[in-house]
């Protein structure tokens, strides 16, 4: 069936620092990518998406670029601060499908 | 105001019992869902409704019973619960049924321990 594969975490980083969280995907045929993310103690948000191949999703300075060939769609920053700690879930979808699959969720933690 | 908001927070109780968690949503959305989060962050669909009307149950205990009396409340009641039920519950709504463009709403969760 469908899945998504996310990086192990936790991640901890410091502040300013660069970041990636890789996502992969299985799937057949080309679903629409999502990242969600959770703060804490708060539900999950759509931080960006992508719908089809090569797509560039962007949103907070974050931003994801849809890869088939690679089935990915890995999560990258620049630089990141304190307030981007949270827990982050890369997902698919499929027109029709009438749900999200999600990855395990990646925790990131951002030091001072 | 919460755009979907779901009660009580957090929920202790012992195994065997019964126990209801409400979710609300008043964005005007057509569908909503209930997500589990188990304690290694793996987040997996339960249910959808759709206007009231079941779309998915994805192999859920029938333990477990989502009620809709109508398309902006989704109840979740699990009878007779046990140890693995504890997680966090999420509700989410969205304007029509998951698709490639469709974007989630989600409460803030609630916490089930059962001990």
């Amino acid at each position: 069936g469908d899945s998504v594969t996310q990086m192990e975490g936790p991640v901890t980083l410091s502040e300013e620092a660069f970041l990636t969280i890789n996502c992969t995907y299985t799937a057949t045929g080309y679903p629409s990518l999502f990242w969600y993310v959770q703060y804490p103690g708060e539900g999950l948000q759509l931080l960006l998406k992508a719908t089809k191949a090569d797509d560039k999703g962007s949103n907070k300075g974050f931003e994801a670029t849809y890869r088939k060939e690679t089935t990915s769609f890995h999560l990258e920053k620049g630089s990141v601060q304190v307030s981007d700690s949270a827990v982050y879930f890369c997902a698919l979808s499929f027109q029709g499908a009438q749900k999200l699959v999600f990855g395990q969720g990646t925790r990131l933690t951002i030091n001072p | 105001d919460t755009a979907v908001s779901q009660t009580p927070k957090y929920l202790v109780t012992q195994m065997g019992n019964d126990k209801s968690i409400k979710c609300e949503q008043n964005l005007g959305h057509d569908t909503m869902y209930w997500y589990k989060q188990d304690s290694k962050k793996f987040l997996k669909i339960m249910f959808s409704y759709n206007n009231k009307e079941l779309i998915i149950n994805e192999t859920v205990p029938n333990r477990f019973s989502p009620k809709s009396p109508d398309k902006a409340h989704l109840n979740l009641h699990i009878n007779s619960l046990e140890l693995g039920d504890s997680a966090v519950y999420f509700c989410a709504s969205s304007q029509q049924t998951t698709g490639a463009n469709e974007k989630l709403f989600f409460g803030s969760g609630t916490q089930l321990s059962v001990l």
